[in-house]
């Protein structure tokens, strides 16, 4: 059974540009969260979907955004790129979003952002 | 709003010692707690979870976690020490009042095995 599938691995972007991120999940699972993972602040959570549907999001500005695709990919947005931007953003999916047996994220590799 | 305290950036254990990594957890409702380990250049692998039902959970790898609601604690421990256990810890917490997709993480326990 395939796991969770970042890509890219690795990433450089120049301040000011964007970034799209891909995630595809485990097959079957319809939840799809972001967290970001940096030395300084730690793993903080960007945003969960559900059916294509944006059901819990964290403190980022509007500069981070994403989205679920019907079968249940998602992708990460960032606009306007900034050095602290720099970062592991990791994916993690789940067969249920909300309290069940099943319950529990399976996390993918990351992709590591740096920023200059 | 929820939290989670790892006690000890860094523990280093000798091979077959007693591992124990500590977490402290903050919830106004009854929470959902996890535990993974990270290896360098991966990502998060979940060693075992309480969602509810059994206060002792075992996980992969001799892992087990404790949890004690009067203590509000979930403590990882391992009867013996393994080089291959040395890696970064995170305990997580979730509820129903943030959202069960929403993982609050500590800031991590990095283990040292030595031999």
């Amino acid at each position: 059974k395939a796991g969770v599938t970042q890509t890219p691995r690795y990433l450089i972007k120049t301040r000011g540009q964007q970034v799209t991120l891909s995630c595809s999940p485990i097959s079957g699972h319809r939840s799809v969260s972001w967290y970001q993972q940096t030395p300084g602040q730690g793993l903080q959570f960007l945003f969960e979907y559900f059916s294509e549907t944006q059901r819990n999001k964290g403190n980022f500005p509007g500069r981070f955004s994403g989205r679920q695709f019907s079968n249940s990919r998602s992708e990460m947005n960032v606009s306007t790129l900034e050095l602290g931007d720099s970062a592991l953003y990791l994916c993690a999916s789940s067969l249920e979003g909300q309290g069940s047996t099943n319950y529990g994220y399976t996390f993918g590799s990351g992709t590591r952002l740096t920023v200059v | 709003a929820q939290s989670v305290t790892q006690l000890g950036s860094h523990v280093s254990v000798s091979e077959g010692a007693l591992v124990l990594l500590r977490c402290n957890y903050s919830s106004s409702v009854p929470p959902y707690l996890f535990w993974y380990v990270q290896y360098p250049n991966q990502g998060l692998q979940l060693l075992l979870k309480y969602t509810s039902a059994a206060t002792l959970v075992k996980g992969i790898n001799g892992f087990e976690a404790e949890f004690k609601k009067s203590e509000t604690s979930f403590h990882l421990t391992k009867p013996s020490a393994h080089m291959s256990d040395a890696a970064e810890y995170f305990c997580a917490v979730s509820d129903l009042n943030t959202g069960f997709q929403k993982l609050v993480f500590g800031t991590g326990t990095r283990l040292l095995v030595s031999p």
